[in-house]
């Protein structure tokens, strides 16, 4: 079946290091892949778009990755602060289809000064 | 500063009653997607519109379930009868489909700030 999976335990990090998310896909071969923040009683908000012939795609302090061999996505925050502590979500599109966009469950980050 | 507006904000209702939650995309989006969310399940997409078409609804269940859109301002989704495990945050978003030489692409989707439905 097909899955999106990220780790669905909250990671905790000290203020200053890099925090590392993990998504990853089963029996889906996407065209690209989003990332998005959500914070408490709040809509997402998208972050970053990545392409499927892209390795790397950067914006300020996150990078995102995307590995279609190993069928992975990882987002990094460097430098991170507290202001960052939220849920982030991976979502891709199937390819195929309508382009509808399906999110993972998401992991809650919590970055502790 | 354009954003998704999504009303109600919280919506109490009991079992059977109709719900209609309404969401007004942001002008110029040709894409809207409904999104359930809770705890147990994440972001479930629910039904999808390109254009005002409805594209796929097929995460809906269809018996209690309908989303319309009947203008570019105005999309629906109507639950009727209601039942307790409904209850769950419900998004609307839009977005752009950009058609280019990588094919077609959903861009960055906006979200509303949701409709909170609590069924007793």
């Amino acid at each position: 079946s097909q899955k999106i999976e990220q780790n669905s335990e909250a990671l905790n990090i000290q203020e200053g290091k890099t925090a590392t998310l993990t998504c990853n896909y089963t029996n889906y071969s996407p065209a690209y892949l989003q990332w998005y923040r959500q914070d408490p009683g709040r809509g997402p908000v998208f972050l970053l778009l990545i392409r499927e012939n892209e390795k790397e795609k950067r914006k300020e302090r996150l990078k995102v990755t995307f590995d279609t061999t190993l069928k992975q996505s990882l987002f990094h925050i460097t430098a991170s602060q507290p202001a960052d502590s939220a849920t982030y979500l991976c979502a891709l599109v199937p390819s195929g289809g309508y382009n509808k966009l399906i999110f993972g469950a998401g992991t809650r980050l919590a970055v502790h000064p | 500063d354009a954003r998704v507006t999504q009303t109600p904000r919280d919506k109490v209702t009991e079992m059977g009653q109709e719900v209609t939650m309404r969401c007004q995309p942001i002008l110029g989006h040709n894409t809207v997607f409904w999104y359930r969310q809770t705890m147990m399940q994440g972001l479930e997409l629910l039904a999808y519109f390109r254009n005002r078409a409805p594209l796929d609804d097929s995460g809906m269940p269809k018996d209690r379930f309908s989303a319309e859109m009947p203008d570019a301002t105005l999309a629906t989704l109507k639950i009727q009868p209601s039942e307790p495990r409904d209850s769950a945050v419900y998004f609307c978003a839009s977005g752009l489909v950009l058609s280019g030489l990588a094919g077609v692409m959903v861009g960055e989707l906006f979200f509303g700030e949701g409709s909170r439905l609590t069924v007793l």
